[in-house]
């Protein structure tokens, strides 16, 4: 069965620091990866996505994830983390095989930026 | 601009009510979903279509329906059978290839 695991349920970062957060995925044959985030009382917006090519994907907002495949994990990360960056963020997989079409998502992790 | 059309933003519906949320996309998508999320909880899928008159069910399908009558139109009543229907509720579409387009979701409470 397809599943994603995000280990934290909250970051905490200072703003300009670095950032890491955490997806690990179980899914049959090569998976496609998605990272979204979460504002408070709106829908997911797209960050990035690994469907094929190289392992560092960039993406909106200065994010980046690099997939690993033996592994199984898509980390998201950000080089120097903004206050602005504070928000629910979620990681998702689609298998290729048997694919409905349908997303599996992590449970999310909070991200705090602290000034 | 090419996007999904969630309405209301919010709704309130009494005990025993039905209550329908709107959901609209001119993305040519041929797939959409419904999704449940609860404060401090991820997405829970309710139901999904791939195709225009067809449908399946989600993990949390119970209390809802839906229809697929149109490919821009996929509309999530919420019965008097769901016994917590306090949530925030959030459409999706897709492509087979890509992510999912959501919607800004709509805030039901029983009142």
């Amino acid at each position: 069965a397809q599943s994603v695991a995000q280990p934290e349920d909250q970051v905490n970062v200072a703003e300009g620091n670095p950032l890491t957060v955490k997806c690990t995925y179980s899914v049959s044959g090569n998976p496609y990866l998605f990272w979204y985030v979460q504002y408070p009382n709106r829908g997911l917006q797209f960050l990035l996505k690994y469907i094929t090519g190289d392992n560092l994907v960039k993406g909106s907002y200065g994010f980046e994830a690099e997939f690993n495949k033996s592994q199984t994990s898509f980390h998201l990360k950000k080089p120097s983390a903004l206050v602005s960056d504070s928000a629910l963020y979620f990681c998702a997989v689609r298998g290729l095989t048997g694919n409905t079409g349908k997303l599996i998502f992590g449970q999310g992790t909070t991200l705090q930026v602290k000034p | 601009d090419g996007g999904i059309t969630q309405s209301p933003k919010y709704l309130f519906r009494k005990e025993g009510q039905n209550v329908t949320l709107s959901c609209e996309q001119n993305l040519n998508h041929d797939a959409m979903y419904w999704y449940r999320q609860d404060p401090g909880q991820g997405l829970r899928l309710i139901y999904y279509s791939q195709i225009v008159n067809d449908f399946q069910k989600g993990d949390i399908a119970e209390g809802y329906s839906v229809s697929r009558e149109k490919k821009e139109s996929f509309p999530l009543t919420v019965t008097s059978a769901q016994k917590n229907p306090t949530a925030f509720y959030l459409c999706a579409s897709s492509t087979r290839q890509a992510g999912y387009t959501f919607g800004s979701g709509t805030r039901l409470t029983v009142v």
